[in-house]
């Protein structure tokens, strides 16, 4: 019954390779984030995806790709992995609107190698 | 840059004191909310102000905010153990759909 739930939980690949990273939320919320959590504990935003348009992409690079099949999941696909892209990466989702608050998923620790 | 900063970046206290952290942002704000996180854990909600507020409360947690001074407070009172976490302030700001978080304050308070 977890609201917003990620998988996988680690991730260890090599360089160049691509990978996805999962997320499904249960909340019937419009609104779903990915975030990119840094070694020094910096958020920031990646995307967000309301009623299946993008509407926020954060100077991240082309390589980062979010999927969306339908309004409770959003995938984020990463090609080409690069050293600098391991960090936690967290899904999170809301109501559309200003006043609300976002819910998190539990992270999905990427380490490429 | 969007992101906020927080002070002090690490707090210790003795459980049973109070904790404050403060938040400054740059621009212009529908609301300002704090969040949690624990060690390894996902962030959780624990309080919204809007923008036309000036103080808000919530069990053992009082938020300020001052909007001239573009500043948020968060006091815990009474602190335990189990509030050892990390605290970001976030905000909703005017024009975007998104929250920017500040940097964080990692707070541990000692048995």
């Amino acid at each position: 019954d977890t609201a917003v739930s990620q998988t996988p939980k680690y991730l260890v690949t090599q360089m160049g390779n691509d990978k996805s990273i999962k997320c499904e939320q249960n909340l019937g919320h419009d609104t779903m984030y990915w975030y990119k959590q840094d070694s020094k504990k910096f958020l920031k935003i990646m995307f967000s995806y309301n009623n299946k348009e993008l509407i926020i992409n954060e100077t991240v690079p082309n390589r980062f790709s979010p999927k969306s099949p339908d309004k409770a999941h959003l995938n984020l696909h990463i090609n080409s992995l690069e050293l600098g892209d391991s960090a936690v990466y967290f899904c999170a989702s809301s109501l559309v609107g200003e006043n609300t608050e976002a819910f998190f998923g539990q992270g999905t620790r990427l380490t490429v190698v | 840059s969007q992101q906020g900063e927080e002070d002090p970046q690490a707090l210790s206290i003795q459980e049973g004191e109070n904790a404050t952290m403060n938040c400054s942002y740059k621009t212009s704000i529908n609301n300002l909310q704090w969040y949690r996180q624990n060690s390894g854990r996902g962030l959780v909600h624990l309080i919204l102000i809007r923008s036309n507020e000036r103080e808000k409360h919530s069990g053992r947690l009082r938020v300020t905010l001052d909007t001239s001074k573009k500043s948020s407070s968060l006091w815990i009172t009474a602190s335990r153990a189990a509030d050892t976490a990390s605290y970001f302030c976030a905000t909703f700001q005017t024009g975007a759909n998104n929250l920017f978080f500040g940097t964080g304050t990692r707070l541990t308070v000692i048995p």
